[in-house]
């Protein structure tokens, strides 16, 4: 069975131009997640899907950045117009079980450079 | 404030010798979930263990074992005969009852074993 893939593995930018991040969560997990880790940081929580709707997105630093998940499977997440702090690995996960108790399986993360 | 704290930043040791890696967490939820995560070089976050507030019991799985302690608020990791094979960056999390689905890292370890 696949596990959590992401595309593109690195991606470098200018600052202003736009990225979309994409996600294809494990099969039949209902609960996709987007974490960032800016270099030598926490892995910080940016939101959380279920299926296609936002659980919570209290972890989106601002409006440059949105994550959308048509029809429930994969995943999208767009910055727009990138900046320089935006630059670090995006993480996105996903699970089966929506509590506490649930596994999260993690993807390899997507590596953004803004210069 | 920062909800999980990883003191170590970088740790080398000589292959076989142990290895302990130190987490404090912090939270007011009494009901919560201590996690240990390993991304190899290949980057992808390894699920290691879970535990849950209410049990305290240390456990061990072949080379590795954690100690959870709630008087010091601590949830260490120990490699026993460490191989190259463990090189990793380590991640200690935590998920509370009152924040959702959220996890939040530590800043994370990176453990090189030299051969």
């Amino acid at each position: 069975e696949a596990g959590v893939t992401q595309f593109p593995s690195h991606s470098v930018i200018e600052k202003g131009q736009t990225v979309t991040l994409r996600c294809d969560p494990i099969s039949g997990h209902d609960n996709l997640y987007w974490y960032r880790r800016v270099m030598g940081k926490e892995i910080k929580f940016l939101l959380h899907f279920v299926k296609e709707s936002k659980q919570d997105e209290s972890g989106m630093p601002n409006n440059r950045f949105l994550a959308e998940r048509t029809g429930g499977t994969y995943s999208t997440l767009k910055v727009q117009p990138a900046e320089l702090e935006d630059s670090g690995v995006y993480f996105c996960a996903s699970s089966a079980r929506q509590d506490l108790t649930g596994e999260l399986f993690f993807g390899e993360g997507s590596r953004l450079t803004v210069l | 404030a920062q909800k999980v704290t990883q003191a170590q930043t970088e740790i080398s040791v000589v292959e076989k010798e142990d290895v302990t890696l130190d987490c404090v967490y912090e939270t007011r939820d009494t009901t919560y979930y201590l996690f240990w995560y390993k991304q190899p070089p290949s980057g992808e976050l390894v699920f290691l263990i879970r535990r849950n507030s209410f049990d305290e019991q240390n456990e061990i799985s072949g080379r590795y074992s954690w100690n959870f302690q709630k008087s010091t608020s601590s949830f260490n990791f120990t490699i026993t005969a460490s191989q190259v094979v463990d090189s990793a960056v380590y991640f200690c999390a935590l998920s509370e009852a009152s924040s959702g689905n959220q996890f939040y890292f530590g800043t994370g370890t990176s453990l090189t074993v030299i051969p």
